[in-house]
């Protein structure tokens, strides 16, 4: 079974560092063709594609925030971490991370929603 | 960057009856398309990928066509919990990117 948990602050401050982390079991990313994506959706809004780290360390983010954006992995501990810097309160929104193999985005989390306000 | 745009905005259907939704991408391609389903407060769920592929544990009553631009999914007989928002996603290129979405509410 595979099992899916964001984790981090709920409340952060204008142009702090988000930091969140994406925990999982029962996936792997020493298998090949496999990532973790990080997808995110402001109150009321569409969802966001935000970046994606593959099995092999390549990344991709969302140009629109690249600058912004990190994502690492883990391997050893079955985790991925996404930081966000200078956050805005544009920036309020659920954030979820889901396995990714190349395609859609099977998300088997909850979600952790992060509000950005001073 | 590739556009996806989803129509209706809104859907307002009766229990019982068939839904079509759309979904125009601004630049064509093959079939690097899925569907997701998000009810209020809740993650989105994964519906359809490749197109026209079922998800695992999917109902049939669900099921996506199209290629080039134009994409469709049809909910062939609307279940008291198919009321929800829908959203397309294309994965063919940088930057995936999802559409607007379809609210489909009870008439």
């Amino acid at each position: 079974q595979i099992t899916w948990k964001e984790s981090g602050p709920t409340l952060v401050k204008p142009t702090q560092t988000l930091t969140l982390t994406c925990a999982f079991s029962g996936f792997s990313l020493r298998s090949s063709g496999v990532g973790v994506a990080w997808i995110r959706q402001s109150p009321g809004k569409a969802l966001e594609w935000l970046a994606v780290i593959d099995w092999d360390d390549d990344k991709r983010y969302n140009p629109s925030l690249k600058s912004r954006l990190t994502i690492i992995k883990d391997t050893s501990k079955n985790q991925a971490v996404f930081t966000m810097t200078n956050m805005d309160p544009v920036d309020t929104a659920t954030y979820y991370c889901a396995p990714w193999t190349g395609g859609a985005f099977d998300v088997r989390g909850q979600g952790t929603m992060v509000t950005v306000s001073s | 960057e590739i556009v996806m745009t989803q129509s209706p905005a809104t859907l307002s259907v009766s229990p019982g009856e068939g839904a079509t939704l759309s979904c125009r991408a601004s630049q064509g391609f093959s079939s690097k398309l899925a569907w997701y389903q998000q009810k209020s407060g809740q993650a989105p769920r994964l519906l359809i990928y490749d197109a026209s592929t079922r998800a695992t544990g999917i109902p049939a009553r669900f099921s996506g066509s199209g290629s080039g631009t134009e994409f469709t999914l049809t909910i062939s007989v609307l279940q008291s919990e198919d009321f929800a928002v829908y959203y397309c996603q294309q994965y063919n290129d940088w930057p995936l990117t999802f559409g607007g979405g379809t609210k489909v509410e009870i008439k």
